[in-house]
């Protein structure tokens, strides 16, 4: 059965810091997600990284994928407030199914 | 990419009655998913919604208390089904894109069962 693990669970740092999310999958994938959800609110998009390798940056946000090591990470440069959020990372399961990983609370402080 | 709107936004329902999810997707999507979202926790699935026939469950979720229906591409319902306040949740409808990988979520419905 698939599992899926963040670390870390909660992150306090300062603005203009860099620091790094990391997401582990027990079982072999191709793809992993990346989203983020703000307080009440539903999930949204960052990332689909579809193969071995694979890079995507969007500003200050950047993930990769390293499918032999089974693992993911989503790197923060030069954090801001407006990047306060949750960050969950999710792979597929049999059938298609995302499984989530416990997801990662990130407070930026100024 | 999919836009997924769910109702009602919210509902505060008595222990012992039901309500119905409904999810509305704006193309055609080959799957479509119902996630359970416990106060301060990650996202747990519940079912795999199929179309034209039943649901596919996850472990710890049955049909009983959790009907799904699916009567086309675009459309989903989830009911809970004799509340109690162990349910109170914020329940999410998912969709994968037919074109691509990408899965979107609805908003979510919050739950509350007093």
């Amino acid at each position: 059965e698939l599992k899926v693990e963040q670390n870390p669970l909660f992150l306090s740092m300062q603005e203009g810091k860099n620091y790094t999310i990391y997401c582990n999958y027990s079982t072999t994938s191709d793809r992993l997600y990346w989203y983020r959800q703000d307080p009440g609110k539903s999930l949204e998009s960052l990332f689909v990284l579809l193969s071995n390798g694979a890079v995507k940056q969007e500003g200050r946000l950047m993930a990769s994928l390293d499918t032999k090591a089974r693992l993911s990470t989503l790197h923060i440069t030069a954090a801001v407030h407006d990047l306060s959020a949750t960050y969950f990372c999710a792979a597929p399961g049999n059938t298609g199914k995302l499984i989530f990983g416990q997801g990662t609370t990130l407070q930026v402080k100024p | 990419s999919a836009v997924i709107s769910q109702k009602p936004s919210r509902d505060i329902c008595q222990r012992g009655t039901s309500l119905t999810i409904q999810c509305q997707v704006d193309s055609q999507v080959t799957m479509m998913f119902w996630y359970r979202q416990q106060p301060g926790q990650s996202l747990t699935l519940i079912a795999t919604a199929n179309q034209g026939s039943e649901a596919t469950y996850e472990s710890g979720f049955v049909i009983d208390k959790f009907p799904i229906s699916r009567p086309n591409l675009t459309f989903s319902t989830l009911t809970v089904s004799n509340m109690s306040p162990e349910d109170s949740s914020i329940y999410l409808c998912s969709a994968r894109d037919r074109d691509s990988y990408e899965q979107y979520f609805g908003p979510g419905t919050r739950l509350t069962v007093t």
